[in-house]
């Protein structure tokens, strides 16, 4: 099976920068993906990473190490719109076809003023 | 956006009667997913498609069925709606095999008294 592990609630303030890791154990890897939810919305594709380093697109950053199977999210320069939930998730390798995402927990991010 | 689109947005019913909720997409996306999502649990795959009369099980498949008469429709069913399935139910879609990112649509809202 396969299980992501991110920690449930992160509160920062405006202009600061955040770290959201995601820790997974998966029997087979492609690669971590992250989306954004806002209340009440649908979950958005944010970032991918199938190699190891970082994947940079605007504010927000992706870090994958394969090798620790350990990724992390980065949002930089943090505005109010920035106060979502944001979830990782692995693709299984396993999987006969079609592109099953498992998803972690999700962490709630809060900016302050 | 992607064109994906739900139905109904709400609905509340009661224990033991069947539901059915509509996913439809204007992509001509190939491979279609059902998603529950529960506080504290993230997002759930309960059945996927990967084409036309083609389906799998995800991980919490129990008491759901799908079917996929057409490229752009993906029903869901619960046959005999229990409380346990109150939830957020997503749909949604990707192109390619393969493909790490996917596009939700709004979600259904859907109580269980």
């Amino acid at each position: 099976g396969q299980s992501l592990e991110q920690p449930s609630e992160v509160t920062a303030v405006e202009g600061a920068i955040v770290q959201i890791n995601c820790t997974y154990q998966t029997s087979g890897f492609y690669g971590l993906s992250w989306y954004q939810q806002h209340d009440g919305g649908a979950p958005t594709f944010l970032s991918y990473n199938a190699l190891d380093g970082l994947e940079e697109t605007g504010r927000f950053s992706s870090f994958l190490s394969r090798s620790d199977s350990y990724g992390y999210l980065l949002l930089q320069e943090l505005q109010m719109k920035d106060s979502a939930s944001y979830f990782c998730a692995v693709r299984d390798r396993r999987a006969a076809a079609g592109n099953k995402l498992t998803f972690g927990g999700g962490t709630r991010v809060l900016v302050k003023p | 956006d992607a064109g994906i689109t739900q139905s109904p947005r709400h609905k509340v019913t009661e224990t033991g009667t069947p539901v059915t909720l509509r996913c439809h997409q204007t992509e001509n996306h190939r491979y279609m997913y059902w998603y529950r999502q529960d506080p504290g649990h993230g997002l759930r795959l309960i059945h996927y498609s990967y084409g036309v009369k083609d389906t799998d099980k995800g991980e919490v498949s129990d008491g759901y069925s799908v079917s996929r008469s057409k490229t752009e429709d993906f029903l869901l069913t619960l046959e005999s709606a229990t409380s346990s399935q109150t939830s957020v139910y997503f749909c949604a879609i990707s192109e390619l095999a393969g493909d790490h990112e996917q596009y939700f649509g709004p979600g259904t809202r859907l109580t269980v008294t």
